[in-house]
């Protein structure tokens, strides 16, 4: 089955810095690849996702960036901000289910002021 | 706030003893999914329902859980003798379909401790 490994564990940046989060994963099959941010204590709230059809995407604050050869896909945080501190999560799922997700193990963002 | 409504949010219970975890997906969701969380580590998929039919499960929950989907607006988790190493956050997801049109919304967790 589809594997998702997210590279960076822990992450420290300086508030106004970017902040990149890589992930790889194995399947070819996979064309969803969602992130999500879970902050302490709380369930997981959706950041931004991109699909297969295209390699960036971008929304506000927040880049994604999809490499379908190297099978890798990273999510860019600009302009960081001290509450974008949290543990970001990536996932994988393929088309015909894109709910049933693949999620890497986390990286603990934590942004300094 | 979470669309998708678990309950209860925290629940405590001996080993041996059983366990029952709900979750009200979004109004209008037919997919149904749950995840084992533990230690804020990687989500692990538990088992997937689709207009209440479970079509996809681990081999965990085949053996020492029970979950139903009886409607679509309620739908439950049980572990029928609970292990130290089921102390989780339980987290429940929903989403419209399982195509692509779609976003997955997910609950705030239940979360067992079991001693």
């Amino acid at each position: 089955g589809e594997k998702v490994e997210q590279h960076e564990s822990t992450l420290s940046v300086r508030e106004g810095d970017s902040a990149v989060i890589n992930c790889t994963y194995t399947d070819t099959a996979s064309s969803y690849f969602p992130w999500y941010k879970q902050e302490a204590g709380k369930s997981l709230h959706f950041v931004i996702d991109i699909r297969s059809n295209v390699d960036r995407k971008q929304s506000q604050r927040l880049i994604v960036l999809l490499d379908k050869k190297a099978k890798r896909f990273s999510l860019h945080i600009t302009a960081t901000q001290p509450e974008d501190s949290a543990i970001y999560f990536c996932a994988a799922s393929m088309d015909t289910n894109t709910g049933k997700l693949t999620f890497g193990d986390g990286t603990v963002l934590t942004v300094k002021p | 706030d979470a669309a998708v409504t678990q309950k209860p949010r925290y629940l405590i219970k001996m080993k041996g003893q059983e366990a029952e975890m709900k979750c009200i997906p979004e109004k209008g969701h037919t997919a149904v999914f749950w995840y084992q969380q533990k230690q804020s580590k990687e989500l692990k998929f538990l088992i997937y329902f689709q207009n209440q039919q479970p079509l996809d499960q681990i081999d965990m929950v085949k053996e020492r859980f029970s979950a139903v989907c009886p409607s679509s607006s309620l739908c439950s988790l049980g572990i029928r003798t609970c292990e130290a190493e089921d102390s989780a956050l339980y987290l429940c997801s929903s989403s419209r379909d399982r195509g692509r049109s779609t976003e997955v919304f997910f609950g705030k967790g239940t979360r067992l401790t079991v001693v």
